[in-house]
Formats: C-alpha cells, sequence, structure tokens
C-alpha cells in the first residue's frame, strides 16, 4: 500500500478554518484518497474522499494537489467537536477479483480545537 | 449513522479462555470487517466478509477465527485468548468495497 505522511499535531481555535495536510508522493493512477477521524472513545467515522478533483460536502473540503502527491483536508469553521485524530488514507480502486477493500490506518494527525 | 452494534462493549476475561465478540448490523451491506487498534499500530484488518459463509483473513488472524451465518451478523472468536489480544476492536461494513467504511463503537477487551 502506497504510504502517506501526516503531522503527529496541530492545534486551532474554534471557528476557525483548520488545513491538514497529507503527504502522499507514491501514489498510484487508481488511489483514491480517503479522510477518516476518530473522536475519543468511538469508531472511525468517515469524513471524506476523493481522485483527483476537489471535494466539497457537509463537514468539509479535500484539496487535492494537481500532481495529487499531496491533499488538504479543510474544516471551514472548527468546533470543539471536530478535536480527533484525523487520518488520510490511500485506497486503490478494486475493480474485481479477490481484493477485499481494506483500510490501512497511519498514526493520523491529532487535531487539538481551543475554546 | 449506520446500523452498527458491537457486543459487548467492555469484557474482561482470563488467558486461555474462549471468547467471542458480535457485530450486528441492520443495514443489509455485503461487507464486514474486524479491526483492531492498539496503541502505536493503528487500526490493523483481523478478518474480513464478503458474503454470507464467505470470509478470509487480514493482516493479523493468527489466533482469531470468524463465521456469518447470516448477513446481518459477524462473529470474532478469540479460541484461547492471550494477554497480547488486549486491544480495541472495532467492528465495519460497507455495501461496496470501494465505497466508505461504517464503524461501530468498539469492544474494549482485557485478558489477564
Amino acid at each position: 500500500d502506497a504510504k502517506t505522511t501526516q503531522p503527529n499535531s496541530m492545534e486551532s481555535n474554534e471557528e476557525e478554518p483548520v488545513h491538514l495536510p497529507c503527504n502522499h508522493s507514491t501514489i498510484s493512477g487508481t488511489d483514491y484518497i480517503h479522510w477518516y477521524r476518530q473522536l475519543p472513545s468511538q469508531g472511525p467515522e468517515y469524513v471524506i474522499h476523493g481522485l483527483t478533483s476537489n471535494v466539497n460536502n457537509r463537514m468539509a473540503s479535500l484539496a487535492i494537489a494537481e500532481d495529487r502527491k499531496s491533499s488538504t483536508l479543510i474544516l471551514h469553521r472548527a468546533t470543539l467537536r471536530d478535536a480527533a485524530v484525523y487520518y488520510c488514507i490511500l485506497r486503490g480502486f478494486n475493480a474485481g477479483g479477490t481484493s477485499y477493500g481494506k483500510l490501512t490506518f497511519g498514526q493520523g494527525t491529532i487535531l487539538t480545537v481551543h475554546p | 449513522d449506520a446500523g452498527i452494534t458491537q457486543s459487548p462493549r467492555h469484557k474482561v476475561t482470563e488467558t486461555g479462555t474462549p471468547v467471542t465478540l458480535r457485530c450486528h448490523q441492520t443495514e443489509n451491506h455485503r461487507y464486514m470487517y474486524w479491526y483492531r487498534q492498539d496503541p502505536g499500530h493503528g487500526l490493523r484488518l483481523i478478518h474480513y466478509s464478503y458474503g454470507v459463509k464467505d470470509t478470509d483473513k487480514g493482516e493479523v488472524s493468527d489466533g482469531y477465527s470468524v463465521s456469518r451465518s447470516k448477513t446481518e451478523d459477524f462473529l470474532l472468536t478469540l479460541e484461547s485468548a492471550t494477554s497480547s489480544q488486549t486491544s480495541v476492536y472495532f467492528c465495519a461494513i460497507t455495501d461496496d468495497r470501494n465505497q466508505p467504511q461504517h464503524f461501530g463503537d468498539g469492544t474494549r477487551l482485557s485478558i489477564l
């Protein structure tokens, strides 16, 4: 699996935007970029994913570099509830065969949000 | 939220005893997964299922077995628990292996 690199930790203030970076220089053409987050004492939660174009949903935006070697998860207005560990994961598209859609989690970025 | 229930939520048991964890879903999703989460290792896949009675091993399957006799239930069994299996166990589901997975709230298992 292609590797991702994220900062160990980041801090933000409430109601300010947060930009969480992820480097993935060995990404392949069929790898999707997925983001999950894990709040304390809960299971991981899907946030967003994309292939080439920037993506937006109700939770966040995903900005993907033109060469796809890096991406940024954007939380437009951080709240205290956004304090979590954020995981950037590369996941190949499985058109068939016996592959099973495994997610490989790294250490992620611990986001602290200050009131 | 996806309808996933893990039981029990917490369990303490002794080395050598059998343990079964249950993952129950109400979404009729085809794929189900068991992960474990340990400090310094992130989440690692133990076993997965791609349909009723169809299961396969993940990256850390030694010491674990699974069964899926109906769509909604995926059981993880530790035949003879060891202290190295103390961990937090998460179940996940998805209807399409290329789509996001939805996770349960986890089972915290302590083996003394």
